[in-house]
């Protein structure tokens, strides 16, 4: 969508490494969210945000970190890359009141994040 | 953890049948029922926000009904046709309403011609 993008599209890293991914909107959302995306578990919430410097777990977030410094910017850290962490990285925003809220949450295009 | 549960877990059906998959979810502290669409290779795409009992939403051939009070949704496609194939995805969403989607492992449909 034309209001969220991710970056990088596709990354491969080796175990131990930092390594950031980026969710940037245009939309002044204050709710963004890190999915990671696997075969037989769908997507699974990492972390999410409510507003600038305001952020929370989710249900699989051991091993991630987050940042929010700036309303459009939301930051995915990996501190140190493992094999299990190989996935598909979807950021997605929403906001109380909006399109997205009332219709449906609105994803970037995922980021394939493969750990060798 | 937010148990949502989708079936079946895959689906065949032929080109112009009427189909039907379930979702279950948490029947209390209820904020929201959404249904996505899920393309290979894209983004999820919204469907529907169901947020009352009873709510029944349409968009072409494509419905879903709701209901809270035993915690379940129905999503209907109607006559399927070879775009419809793709994976459908319902996400519970508790409280206030921004703690984010707890998603369903999807069904996943294949329209065969």
């Amino acid at each position: 969508d034309a209001g969220i993008t991710q970056s990088p599209r596709h990354k491969v890293t080796e175990t131990g490494t930092p390594v950031t991914l980026r969710c940037h909107q245009t939309e002044n959302h204050r709710y963004m969210y890190w999915y990671r995306q696997d075969p037989g578990h769908g997507l699974r919430l990492i972390h999410y945000s409510y507003g600038v410097k305001d952020t929370d777990k989710g249900e699989v977030s051991d091993g991630y970190s987050v940042s929010r410094s700036k309303t459009e910017d939301f930051l995915l850290t990996l501190e140190s890359a493992t094999s299990s962490q190989t996935s598909v990285y979807f950021c997605a925003i929403s906001e109380v009141g909006s399109t997205s809220w009332n219709y449906g949450y609105t994803f970037g295009s995922g980021t394939r994040l493969t750990v060798v | 953890i937010l148990n949502v549960e989708q079936s079946p877990q895959s689906l065949h059906v032929q080109e112009g049948d009427s189909t039907n998959f379930t979702c279950s979810f948490p029947s209390s502290n209820f904020y929201a029922l959404h249904w996505y669409r899920w393309e290979t290779a894209k983004s999820p795409e919204a469907l529907f926000v169901m947020t009352l009992n009873g709510d029944e939403k349409k968009k072409g051939r494509i419905s879903a009904t709701l209901n809270t009070k035993e915690g379940y949704s129905y999503l209907y496609i109607k006559g399927s046709q070879p775009e419809d194939s793709a994976t459908y995805l319902c996400a519970f969403i508790a409280g206030g309403g921004a703690d984010g989607l707890t998603f369903g492992k999807g069904t996943h449909l294949i329209i065969q011609p």
